[in-house]
């Protein structure tokens, strides 16, 4: 009965490699969003997706793109990874209007 | 310009003391405060929060107190527990009612049996 889940938990790849986050939420929520925590520890929001449709966009490199196919799932794909890259990726969900976030576990990418 | 901050990265109480956890802000814009705890290897669990018209809020052992004018809130936990060892966000939101919180760094708080 997880509330926001992540797969893969852990993710270790090559430099240049293309890889996928996935992020699902049980919540009934309709907002979506995506976080990196970097080496500094500080949690940076990234993507914000509601109903599918992207509401925050950062200054993310275009490497990284966001998927919703519905409002229960929003993925992460990237592109061409870089070291700096490594990093822990936060999934969370809310209801549309109000603050609170619910975070998944979290994905631990580490580019080589 | 970090607009969240948390200047103390680790605080040390013991078990029964209170504990008292700082975050400053900068933008006024912020209407809107919320405390998240993390374990390790987890991520951020929702603990409490503070909307700006309101200077307290408690929910049992934890109450969050907010002072709009110093650009301050605190988060207090009494009586402190071993099991609230972790890490403590603070974040704040209500910048054009994006849903976008901005986190603090965090501070590291072992509570000793």
């Amino acid at each position: 009965d997880t509330a926001v889940s992540q797969t893969p938990k852990y993710l270790v790849t090559q430099m240049g490699n293309d890889k996928s986050i996935k992020c699902e939420q049980n919540l009934g929520h309709d907002t979506m969003y995506w976080y990196k925590q970097d080496s500094k520890k500080f949690l940076k929001i990234m993507f914000s997706y509601n109903n599918k449709e992207l509401i925050i966009n950062e200054t993310v490199p275009n490497r990284f793109s966001p998927k919703s196919p519905d409002k229960a799932h929003l993925n992460l794909h990237i592109n061409s990874l870089e070291l700096g890259d490594s990093a822990v990726y936060f999934c969370a969900s809310s209801l549309a209007g109000e603050e609170t976030q619910y975070f998944g576990p979290g994905t631990r990418l580490l580019v080589l | 310009d970090q607009q969240v901050k948390q200047n103390s990265p680790s605080l040390s109480v013991q078990e029964g003391r209170i504990s008292i956890l700082n975050c400053d802000y900068t933008n006024s814009m912020f209407d809107y405060f919320l405390w998240y705890k993390k374990y390790p290897a987890e991520g951020p669990t929702f603990l409490i929060s503070i909307s700006s018209i309101k200077d307290k809020n408690e929910d049992g052992r934890f109450t969050v107190f907010l002072n709009k004018s110093a650009k301050h809130l605190s988060l207090h936990i009494v009586p402190s527990q071993p099991g609230d060892s972790a890490v403590y966000f603070c974040a704040a939101s209500g910048l054009v009612n994006t849903g976008k919180l901005i986190f603090g760094q965090g501070t590291t708080l072992q509570v000793k049996p």
